[in-house]
């Protein structure tokens, strides 16, 4: 595709179920970023990918959060046993190389737990 | 925290100013960028500057880098109501240059 694609654009769902939020990155991107913006905050880093290296997880807040990426293609944040602390908006982005230049993001999934 | 800090928080201004943000930040970096995001969308990039780059121009906006500061400036000529938007910088340190991280960013109101 033209850009970064995420989905679902929203998801409402209730304390304790698991939510899977997924980003298609722009094709021959070898690196892909997730981040978390509450309101009116800024990005807090979560996870980074880049080719087949093992991945910077070092934002991740719990174990209850983690990320897979299959080689360069489609990348899934799982978010299990939700709590309405996780409620946020979750941007993706991809660039042709981590550190190498700009970050090209997604619309972004906005999370909602009751 | 190797978070850039940007200051001030939120700022009004009329068409036709000049908007000046700035950004800290804490260690050494890599370089620096600018994001724009308007409201309920995501980011997009303004501008690159490298940590060996003083100051950088892209059509209206001008970037500076004071490395012994730990600081960047963005300055937006003639403000256009279009502009109103978050901006936030974001740094990447050499020893984990993939990692690129983001100040709390600086609300721009511009009013026609």
């Amino acid at each position: 595709g033209a850009g970064v694609s995420q989905s679902p654009s929203n998801k409402v769902t209730e304390k304790g179920k698991d939510v899977e939020l997924r980003c298609d990155p722009i094709s021959g991107h070898t690196a892909l970023y997730w981040y978390r913006q509450r309101l009116g905050q800024g990005l807090e880093f979560l996870i980074y990918f880049q080719g087949n290296s093992a991945p910077d997880k070092s934002g991740l807040p719990s174990d209850r959060f983690s990320a897979e990426r299959t080689g360069e293609s489609v990348s899934t944040l799982t978010i299990q046993r939700t709590q309405q602390e996780d409620s946020a908006v979750y941007l993706c982005a991809s660039s042709w190389l981590a550190g190498a230049g700009e970050l090209f993001f997604g619309e972004g999934s906005r999370l909602t737990v009751l | 925290s190797q978070q850039g800090e940007e200051d001030p928080q939120a700022l009004s201004i009329q068409e036709g100013e000049n908007a000046t943000m700035n950004c800290s930040y804490k260690t050494s970096i890599n370089n620096l960028q600018w994001y724009r995001q308007n409201s309920g969308r995501g980011l997009v990039h303004l501008i690159l500057i490298r940590s060996n780059e003083r100051e950088k121009h892209s059509g209206r906006l001008r970037v500076t880098l004071d490395t012994s500061k730990k600081s960047s400036s963005l300055l937006i000529t003639a403000s256009r109501a279009a502009d109103t938007a978050s901006y936030f910088c974001a740094t990447a340190h050499p020893a984990s240059y993939g990692k690129l991280t983001f100040g709390q960013g600086t609300i721009l109101t511009v009013h026609p």
